[in-house]
């Protein structure tokens, strides 16, 4: 079992839609991460939070918008995606932002569908 | 910037050893990480290497040469089970700061 959780499992939406992902992990990790995989590709970057601020935005479209609220929670604000926004989307954390011994711990992912 | 490469797809056999190699440029280099993932699951965190050297852990090893900027994983004893992808992933710096960034992965599948 993974010590970051994801919810929604699995979510379908269609494109004039708003809907949040949410991620939560209790092990004191002080970095979080949002991560998109699109089918027989690596996870992709996408937002870093450090000490809940902002850390890295690799050149997000606005139509995903993150949220830390706070140290244990990490949301993804969804509005107006297109068809191939679909894709499974990864929560991950650890405990700094150093990669010196400090793997990434994801969680199961929620697949995403924009119809 | 960061550039991974690592092959696509291997194939072996129930009981024997495979190696997965993977090369690397990343600035501001800080550690190597391998990960598994199953279809349709999370990767899962293998090991790390930052040193030069090779760490063991139980039926997986992992070595790293930092100056040649090369990686690879050992898997001995091979189980249907390992049938997954192997992400081969460097922590470096980026114009925003340090980040994980993964390869395309290698697909393994072990074979009867």
């Amino acid at each position: 079992d993974t010590e970051v959780t994801q919810t929604p499992k699995h979510l379908v939406m269609g494109m004039t839609n708003k809907k949040s992902l949410k991620c939560e992990q209790h092990m004191g990790h002080r970095a979080m991460y949002w991560y998109k995989q699109k089918a027989k590709k690596p996870p992709e970057l996408m937002f870093v939070y450090s000490y809940e601020k902002l850390s890295i935005n690799e050149s997000v479209p606005s139509r995903f918008s993150p949220e830390c609220p706070n140290s244990s929670l990490l949301n993804l604000h969804l509005h107006a995606l297109q068809p191939e926004d679909s894709a499974l989307y990864l929560c991950a954390s650890s405990q700094e932002l150093t990669g010196m011994n400090s793997p990434l711990h994801f969680g199961n992912g929620t697949r995403l569908t924009v119809t | 910037g960061q550039n991974i490469d690592q092959p696509t797809e291997m194939t072996a056999t129930e009981g024997a050893i495979v190696q997965i190699n993977c090369t690397y440029q990343t600035s501001g280099f800080n550690g190597l990480f391998w990960y598994q993932q199953h279809a349709g699951e999370a990767p899962t965190f293998l090991s790390y290497n930052v040193l030069d050297g090779l760490e063991e852990k139980g039926r997986f090893s992992s070595f790293l040469s930092r100056s040649k900027g090369y990686s690879y994983l050992l898997l001995k004893e091979l189980q249907m089970k390992d049938s997954a992808s192997y992400l081969c992933a460097s922590w470096g710096l980026t114009g925003g700061g340090n980040k994980l960034t993964f390869g395309t992965g290698t697909q393994l599948k072990v074979e009867l």
